[in-house]
């Protein structure tokens, strides 16, 4: 079992580009969460999606949409990417409580 | 004011001693409590979870929780190098809809 999966592990993107952040658990796990990650800032919740087919927006959603594609897949979306969305991103699912966290995509904007 | 306030650290430590990390959360409706540990470049990993006042051990870690002070610590027994990593404070806050507010972490290192 791989747990979660993310794609890609590290990119450089210009002002203004666009890309989209993959993420798939083989947990079964119902609920997935993407976070930003910054120096000093902690972990902060972009969007979660409880379920298949749910979405809702989490504490910093500016700038970022998202796509439950099916119960094992969570992407991310940037449209227009800013020097302010540099930073680590994080997928996660949970089952109780525990969360699981992906190996994270470092994201670079020029 | 933040939801779950960490100090920063660096928390330095001798091989052997006991590490204390401190959390303070804001939303008194708080429940659940977890810590959670992030090697540099790795994601982060649950270590332990309380959810009642008082003493919760497992292995080398205790966590303690304070309801009423709204405080939460880990403390590491007989720490050892390998215990280096940063520390984040976790709690479930009703202000975030249910969902996990992270502090910004204290990052151990200890000395061989």
């Amino acid at each position: 079992n791989a747990g979660v999966t993310q794609t890609p592990k590290f990119q450089v993107l210009k002002t203004g580009q666009s890309m989209t952040l993959q993420c798939a658990q083989d947990m079964n796990h119902n609920s997935m969460y993407w976070y930003r990650q910054d120096p000093g800032m902690g972990l902060r919740l972009i969007y979660y999606s409880a379920s298949e087919g749910t979405t809702d927006k989490g504490e910093v959603p500016n700038g970022y949409n998202v796509s439950r594609l099916n119960k094992r897949e969570f992407s991310l979306r940037l449209e227009s990417a800013a020097p302010s969305q540099t930073s680590v991103y994080f997928c996660a699912t949970d089952a109780y409580n525990e969360q699981f966290f992906g190996p994270g995509t470092r994201l670079t904007v020029l | 004011q933040k939801e779950v306030e960490q100090n920063s650290g660096p928390l330095s430590v001798p091989e052997g001693a006991i590490a204390s990390l401190n959390c303070t959360y804001s939303d008194r409706g708080s429940q659940s409590f977890f810590w959670y540990r992030q090697y540099s470049g790795k994601s982060p990993e649950l270590i332990m979870f309380i959810y009642s006042n008082g003493d919760k051990e497992d292995g080398r870690f205790t966590a303690q929780l304070n309801k009423a002070s709204q405080y939460v610590s880990l403390l590491i027994r007989d720490s050892q190098p390998s215990d280096s990593a940063t520390y984040l404070c976790a709690v479930i806050t009703r202000s975030n809809d249910y969902k996990l507010s992270f502090g910004a972490g204290t990052t151990v290192t200890v000395r061989a």
